[in-house]
């Protein structure tokens, strides 16, 4: 079952605009990380956040975590032809740490010049 | 510093046939893991390992068998492949604690006729 839940599915912009993209969960974490994907690659860390931290910054990339919503989303600021990729979530699983992580769906972003 | 590497990277079986993802990792990883990516599943652990000697299951294990026999190696088994069992399949590994970013192989996509 899908722990993380990613909206939107699906996203367009121009470049030099922002991009934000929304994680959900469902149980309690201690960390949520980002990933990205580009087309037919594997996953590239991105950004960890833990449970007592409500926002991290690196470079280009402005990550946030609600707990008490049980959400977290990933800003993309100054958007790049290069950001276009798909972006995941992950969150652990029930034994709560990163052995078994839970990936959401995934949010597929177009960046166009 | 090659990575996570795996082979091989596209690869067409028939229903019944056997055969063996090979995956490496040169950074003394303790964790690897073993993914398959599915369009609109995605990512789903099959197997994980937490060091020589130690394997367990994942969210989607059957049909898949996996050994560790050194720190660097960690093979996908399958042993009579079926179309279901076609997908995109990812070696990930990851340093020691129980956070921390997963590494992620470029892939391999597996088609089962």
């Amino acid at each position: 079952s899908q722990q993380g839940e990613e909206d939107p599915q699906a996203l367009s912009i121009q470049e030099g605009e922002n991009a934000t993209m929304n994680c959900s969960y469902k149980t309690s974490i201690n960390n949520l990380q980002w990933y990205r994907q580009n087309s037919g690659r594997g996953l590239v860390h991105l950004i960890l956040i833990r449970s007592n931290e409500r926002e991290k910054h690196s470079g280009r990339l402005r990550v946030t975590l609600d707990t008490s919503k049980k959400s977290s989303s990933l800003l993309i600021t100054a958007s790049r032809a290069a950001d276009t990729a798909s972006y995941f979530c992950a969150t652990p699983g029930l034994s709560g740490n990163n052995r078994k992580l839970i990936w959401g769906l995934g949010t597929s972003l177009a960046v166009n010049p | 510093n090659a990575g996570v590497t795996q082979t091989p990277k596209f690869q067409v079986l028939k229903t019944g046939q056997s055969m063996t993802l090979q995956c490496a990792q040169d950074m003394n990883h303790e964790y690897m893991s073993w993914y398959r990516q599915d369009p609109g599943m995605g990512l789903r652990l099959i197997h994980y390992s937490v060091g020589a000697g130690i394997t367990d299951q994942g969210e989607v294990p059957n049909g898949y068998n996996v050994s560790r026999s050194t720190t660097e190696d960690f093979p996908l088994r399958l042993l009579s492949a079926a179309p279901s069992q076609t997908s995109v399949y990812f070696c990930a590994s990851k340093g020691q604690g129980q956070t921390g970013e997963l590494f992620f192989g470029e892939g391999s996509r597996l088609t089962v006729l």
